[in-house]
């Protein structure tokens, strides 16, 4: 059972390049979640999905886009990268129902350096 | 707007020290807060709490709610190096889609 994982662990992006992340659970997870996490912001909600097939906005969406076609699958892309979005990039995902549904699960991270 | 405060931002102490970590909370539907600790990678999940006054416990670790003064602490007793991490403290809103609102975390430093 790995839980989530992410991929790649670590890029490095010249300014206008574009990539995509990749998000992976085996839990069965209904909410998928991205995060970005800089030094005296916290985490901060990119984008999430209810359910396969589902996406929605979370908190700092500009540049980045997300899908969500198998359940056991978020992607993130990156379609013109920039230096502000030099980040530690955090998968995470949870229950749909039942106790603990709030717990959100979280994948080991993509640092991301755009230069 | 919903926001969930955490003090102090920093904290430097002993091995063996006792250390009282401090979350507030101003949430509209409140459902849940949750506990998580960050070494140098992903956040872990500690405890969730929903009531008021009960306390969860996980070996030298134990968290409390109150949901009138609307706050949450984490306690650490006997600390040892190994409990060196970033605590997060984040709060679920009942119709928010399982958003959750985290604070910026506590840094805890156990020097030996």
């Amino acid at each position: 059972n790995a839980g989530v994982t992410q991929t790649p662990k670590f890029r490095v992006l010249k300014t206008g390049q574009s990539m995509t992340l990749l998000c992976a659970q085996d839990m069965n997870h209904e909410y998928m979640y991205w995060y970005r996490q800089d030094p005296g912001m916290g985490l901060r909600l990119i984008h999430y999905s209810v359910g396969e097939g589902t996406t929605a906005k979370g908190e700092v969406p500009d540049g980045y886009n997300v899908s969500r076609l198998k359940k056991q699958n978020f992607l993130l892309g990156l379609e013109s990268a920039a230096p502000s979005q030099t980040s530690v990039y955090f998968c995470a995902s949870s229950y749909s129902i039942g106790q603990g549904q709030e717990t959100q699960y979280f994948g080991p991270g993509t640092r991301l350096l755009v230069l | 707007e919903d926001k969930v405060v955490q003090s102090p931002l920093s904290l430097v102490v002993h091995e063996g020290d006792t250390v009282t970590l401090n979350c507030s909370y101003e949430v509209t539907n409140f459902r849940s807060l949750l506990w998580y600790k960050q070494e140098k990678k992903a956040p872990t999940f500690l405890f969730m709490l929903t009531s008021s006054g009960i306390e969860k416990k996980s070996g030298r670790l134990s968290s409390i709610l109150d949901k009138k003064e609307l706050f949450s602490i984490l306690n650490i007793t006997a600390t040892q190096t190994g409990d060196s991490a970033v605590y997060l403290c984040a709060v679920g809103n009942a119709g928010n889609n399982r958003k959750l609102i985290w604070g910026l975390g506590t840094s805890l430093a156990v020097n030996p």
